[in-house]
């Protein structure tokens, strides 16, 4: 499978506790995007990154949302003292960077915060 | 006002009819336009893109771009049961921004 794969599918955690998210784009895609997507609600952008720079961030991610791609490959999305706000499914996509490219995404992570 | 805005719907089509989607968005200066499928508890799936005035046809998909009017649709024609779905309109301003903004969707069926 060459898609954007995402681990894991499913996370069940307590109120408070740590997650981290891991996203392996499409191979030869420099580009990787974050976003999260609640019921009934289209996705809404988190961040990205063009190889290993994050280049923009969106005012939904809290100090206690962090993301890194150290090596321009896969990412990791980690939220701290998590909230049952935070529940939703965490969205990976990844495209080329030039103009016009089409974003994949991935199956997705879903969070519930208990 | 919403950045872009769809009709949430839901949208009943009989089988083998055209459904028509719509989509208006508030960036005058967006570039590209995208059709997403999103069935439920999965994630979206790229049906259609488009970028330039006029319509682009893709097996049974026209997607309709008036950038005048701020306006972008999706036809489909001999609807099928497995064309149920929610249909989400994303829009970027390219130009090195390249963030996906999304409609709520619409949450379409096609009753056989």
């Amino acid at each position: 499978d060459t898609g954007v794969s995402q681990d894991p599918r499913h996370k069940i955690t307590k109120r408070g506790q740590n997650v981290t998210f891991r996203c392996d784009p499409i191979s030869e895609h420099n580009r990787l995007y974050w976003y999260r997507q609640t019921l009934g609600q289209g996705p809404e952008f988190l961040t990205y990154f063009q190889n290993e720079a994050q280049l923009e961030k969106s005012r939904l991610l809290s100090d206690r949302f962090s993301a890194e791609r150290p090596k321009g490959s896969f990412s990791t999305l980690e939220i701290q003292r998590t909230e049952q706000g935070d529940s939703a499914m965490y969205l990976c996509a990844s495209s080329f960077s030039a103009a016009e490219e089409t974003q994949y995404f991935g199956p997705g992570t879903r969070l519930l915060v208990l | 006002q919403k950045e872009v805005e769809q009709n949430s719907g839901p949208l009943s089509v009989p089988e083998g009819a055209i459904a028509s989607l719509n989509c208006t968005y508030s960036d005058r200066g967006s570039q590209s336009f995208f059709w997403y499928r999103q069935y439920s508890g999965k994630s979206p799936e790229l049906i259609m893109s488009i970028y330039s005035n006029g319509d682009k046809e893709d097996g049974r998909f026209t997607a309709q771009l008036n950038k005048a009017s701020q306006y972008v649709s999706l036809l489909i024609r001999d609807s099928q049961p497995s064309d149920s779905a929610t249909y989400l309109c994303a829009v970027n301003n390219g130009f090195g921004n390249e963030k996906l903004t999304f409609g709520t969707g619409t949450r379409l069926t096609i009753i056989p």
